[in-house]
């Protein structure tokens, strides 16, 4: 069974970084047929998808976001992180780790499979 | 600013049916698969439906998908207080080079 679990700070400075880390287990990584991904989910609000990886690196991020988005992955560790650059209260939310499935040759995503339990982080000063 | 609409809520009593409605364009659900998602209060969402119409191992048949077009449609029978959750559609959208969800859904039980 596929598990992944968020870790980091919960509180960030306005203008700071945020930073968390997605460790996975029960499942590689590096055996391809899936993107990793950060999703987020404002207090109250729906879903907003942040940008996912791939093992080899690759990366896709969400337009809206893209400037300040960071997602690397760490095969050794089997760990996936993200970064976002110079928040602010309106960063403020639930952030979710999720396994998203791959189709087809053009590696099109498809379902998030499997999803961690989810971080509030909140920026406040 | 969702490109995916759904409607905010729907509600019927025990036992009834519900659908919920995902309507996008050519260049997401159009093209692409879409799953649904059930998010009970406090937790992370779950994988309801994956590939428009297919169910994950351990999600009753009491949950259907349909695809149609440039619209997906949920179906919800044999109602249930536990289903009394949000639901989000998600796709691919080709055209923004991005994964993406719809509004939600509320669906209240009666």
């Amino acid at each position: 069974q596929v598990q992944l679990q968020e870790s980091g700070p919960g509180l960030v400075k306005p203008s700071q970084t945020l930073s968390l880390t997605c460790t996975v287990s029960g499942g590689s990584i590096s055996s391809g047929g899936y993107y990793w991904s950060w999703i987020r989910q404002h207090p109250g609000k729906g879903l907003e998808w942040i940008g996912y990886i791939y093992y080899s690196g690759s990366t896709y991020y969400n337009p809206s976001l893209k400037s300040r988005v960071t997602i690397s992955v760490d095969t050794s560790k089997n760990q996936f992180s993200l970064k976002l650059s110079s928040v602010t209260a309106a960063d403020t939310a639930v952030y979710y780790c999720a396994r998203d499935r791959v189709v087809g040759q053009q590696l099109v995503p498809a379902s998030f499979d499997y999803w961690g339990q989810g971080t509030l982080v909140t920026v406040s000063s | 600013q969702s490109v995916l609409t759904q409607p905010p809520s729907v509600s019927a009593a025990p036992g009834q049916k519900v659908t919920i409605s995902c309507s996008g364009s050519s260049s997401n659900i159009g093209n692409n698969y879409v799953s649904w998602y059930q998010q009970l209060p406090g937790t992370a969402p779950k994988l309801l439906i994956y590939d428009n119409n297919k169910r994950p191992s351990g999600i009753p048949d009491r949950f259907s998908g349909s695809k149609s077009g440039t619209s997906a449609t949920l179906g919800i029978t044999g109602l249930q207080t536990g289903d009394e959750a949000d639901y989000y559609c998600g796709t691919w959208d080709s055209s923004l080079s991005a994964r993406v969800f719809g509004t939600g859904t509320k669906v209240t039980v009666l």
